[in-house]
């Protein structure tokens, strides 16, 4: 079936760090790939999204592109922020079909 | 900007006893999803559920889940004899019939307690 498999975490930068979370998936078909946030204590947030492929997604500084040669989307960011420590899930989902989740990867910027 | 809301924040129940999670997702939104998320793990799909029934479930979803849509707005997880197991984060989630882009809204999730 369907899985989503992320870099193991956490991970823990210093402000204004490269950001770099890795992402693969397995599918049948051409998901659409998503990713996630969750700030401590809250529930998750949509980030960013990619339909199809070669697609980027971005969103607030991060970007993830779409490859299917490598079925990666890996997120990425130039300067993280403090504000950024959350923990990042990557996503993919077929038409009505349930939303498949990776691990999560906690991230931790400090300043 | 509209969004999936969802009671109770916290529910605090004993072994064996039935809990009703509620919620109220986006009001022209057509799918709706229940997910589960055990402390430090990943986020579990639970159910889906279209035109007043389940259209995929997963292995998770035993006899003790069932899930409603009694008045057209509310969308309710119903777990009928809780387990220590059972405790969890559970979010609900809304899709647009339109959304081609997959994109569900998840609401803020209730923090379920079993002791």
């Amino acid at each position: 079936g369907d899985s989503v498999t992320q870099m193991e975490g956490p991970v823990t930068l210093s402000e204004e760090a490269f950001l770099t979370i890795n992402c693969t998936y397995t599918a049948t078909g051409y998901p659409s790939l998503f990713w996630y946030v969750q700030y401590p204590g809250e529930g998750l947030q949509l980030l960013l999204k990619a339909t199809k492929a070669d697609d980027k997604g971005s969103n607030k500084g991060f970007e993830a592109t779409y490859r299917k040669e490598t079925t990666s989307f890996h997120l990425e960011k130039g300067s993280v922020q403090v504000s950024d420590s959350a923990v990042y899930f990557c996503a993919l989902s077929h038409n009505n079909n349930d939303m498949r989740f990776g691990a999560g990867t906690r991230l931790t910027v400090k300043p | 900007e509209p969004e999936v809301t969802q009671t109770p924040s916290h529910q605090v129940t004993q072994m064996g006893q039935e809990v009703i999670l509620r919620c109220v997702p986006i009001s022209n939104h057509l799918y709706f999803y229940w997910y589960r998320q055990i402390l430090g793990q990943k986020v579990e799909f639970l159910v889906s559920f279209y035109n007043n029934e389940i259209s995929e479930k997963s292995e998770i979803f035993d006899d003790q889940f069932s899930v409603e849509r009694p008045d057209g707005s509310n969308f309710t997880l119903k777990i009928r004899s809780t387990k220590l197991e059972d405790s969890a984060m559970y979010f609900c989630a809304s899709r647009h019939p339109a959304g081609g882009h997959n994109e569900q809204f998840f609401g803020p999730g209730t923090r379920l307690t079993v002791l």
